[in-house]
């Protein structure tokens, strides 16, 4: 049973362009959460998404930042007009239902604005 | 709102060696669970142990176990016969229980380690 996937691993953007990053969850998991690590701290909660519904955005910056968890397809977020201070690494995790403590997770994505 | 706190930026002890990271939350809640996450430098994060609140005794995973104190609110991480793998940041981590988005809250990180 393959983990959470995402890609890329790796994603270099100058200032000004998009970046999408991708969230495949376990199978069977209907429930994805997107967390950031920027350099030298812990992960803080972004959005937290089941399919085709937005569950809890608390953690989103209000503007440039969005995520979707389509019926078919990966999770994306994305994130428009990139500035350096986006340069992070950007983790996914998955869960097979709410209310459980059972989180897993990917092997992020590091995104470096230029 | 909850908070995680780790004290200890950095630690560093001999193969072999016990240590304890040290964690603090803050919280209103009643129930919760409490994480220890380690991050090697593939910087994956991988689960090392788990403490339910409600359960007073104390959670063990082989050479990883955990001093969890509810009214202190502390949740400390003990390394026995540390290995130069555990070599890694560790985070402690909050989640609330129930109802309601099932986030994780994590603290700043130790980093930890190992030498030979």
């Amino acid at each position: 049973n393959a983990g959470v996937m995402q890609n890329p691993r790796h994603l270099v953007r100058r200032r000004g362009q998009e970046a999408r990053l991708r969230c495949s969850p376990m199978k069977g998991h209907s429930h994805v959460y997107w967390y950031r690590q920027l350099p030298e701290e812990g992960l803080k909660f972004m959005v937290y998404l089941q399919k085709e519904n937005i569950i809890d955005e608390s953690g989103m910056p209000k503007e440039r930042f969005s995520a979707e968890f389509p019926k078919e397809g990966p999770s994306i977020l994305r994130i428009q007009q990139v500035v350096r201070g986006d340069s992070a690494a950007y983790f996914c995790a998955s869960s097979p239902r709410p209310r459980t403590y059972e989180q897993y997770f990917g092997p992020g994505t590091r995104l470096t604005v230029t | 709102a909850q908070t995680v706190t780790q004290s200890q930026p950095e630690m560093s002890v001999q193969e072999a060696e016990t240590v304890t990271l040290s964690c603090t939350y803050d919280t209103s809640e009643n129930n919760y669970y409490l994480f220890w996450y380690k991050q090697p430098p593939s910087r994956q994060m991988i689960l090392v142990i788990r403490q339910e609140a409600y359960k007073q005794q104390n959670a063990t995973e082989n050479r990883f176990s955990v001093n969890f104190q509810k009214a202190a609110k502390s949740f400390s991480l003990k390394i026995s016969d540390s290995q130069l793998g555990d070599t890694a940041m560790y985070f402690c981590a909050f989640m609330r229980g129930g109802r309601g988005a099932q986030k994780l809250v994590f603290g700043q990180g130790t980093r930890l380690t190992i030498n030979p």
